[in-house]
């Protein structure tokens, strides 16, 4: 089964600091990572995609992947209260030669930024 | 910009009546997904299509079915609302090459009284 895990927090931290949001996925077969911002009775926003190893950069937000250890993290720098949010990580799994694109979503992490 | 949109952000309905929830997207994307989002059980896919006419089961199909004629436009049939169906529905779609990220619509909360 393939699986996508995130501590569900909440994650607590002072604005101005550095979030740092994990997630762990649980196959080796794996194409493309996501992470989607939610606000509270909202639909999912995407916010960073990651393809291949290493950090990608986009404004106060790095993506970071590293496949060997299966492991996807999203660091948000300058923390606002306006990142409060629900972080979703997101994975295509490859099975049988093709994915069609579909996504498995972890359960998301909470992230409070307190003034 | 990219823009899927759902018929109705919220939406009421009776025990058996037959729901269809529709989602529309202007970027010419090949695949278009249904999900529904419940508390605790995060985002669970119903079914997904990749192609005009084509439809795949997800992970929770029962009870639900699909409607692809246009490739713009993408239909969730509940044949037969019932309480267990009252849930965020959310409509999202991709390409099939290049990034495969998907884009989502801005939901319905459809309630089944």
């Amino acid at each position: 089964q393939k699986e996508v895990e995130q501590n569900s927090g909440p994650l607590s931290v002072p604005e101005g600091a550095i979030a740092s949001l994990n997630c762990t996925y649980s196959d080796r077969v794996s194409q493309s990572f996501f992470w989607y911002r939610q606000y509270s009775g909202k639909s999912p926003e995407l916010i960073m995609s990651i393809y291949s190893n290493g950090d990608k950069e986009d404004g106060r937000f790095t993506a970071q992947l590293n496949k060997a250890s299966q492991y996807v993290s999203l660091l948000i720098r300058d923390s606002q209260p306006s990142d409060s949010a629900t972080y979703l990580c997101a994975v295509i799994f490859i099975a049988g030669g093709t994915s069609y694109g579909k996504l498995t979503f972890g359960q998301g992490t909470i992230l409070t930024v307190h003034p | 910009d990219v823009k899927v949109t759902q018929s109705s952000r919220y939406l009421v309905k009776r025990t058996g009546e037959k729901v269809f929830l529709e989602c529309v997207q202007d970027m010419d994307h090949e695949n278009m997904f249904w999900y529904r989002q419940d508390p605790g059980l995060g985002l669970r896919l119903i079914y997904f299509s990749y192609d005009v006419k084509m439809k795949e089961k997800g992970d929770i199909p029962e009870g639900y079915s699909v409607s692809r004629e246009k490739k713009e436009r993408f239909s969730l049939i509940l044949e037969s609302a019932s309480t267990n169906q009252t849930s965020m529905y959310l409509c999202a779609s991709s390409f099939q090459g290049r990034g495969r990220e998907q884009y989502f619509g801005p939901g319905t909360r459809l309630t089944v009284t």
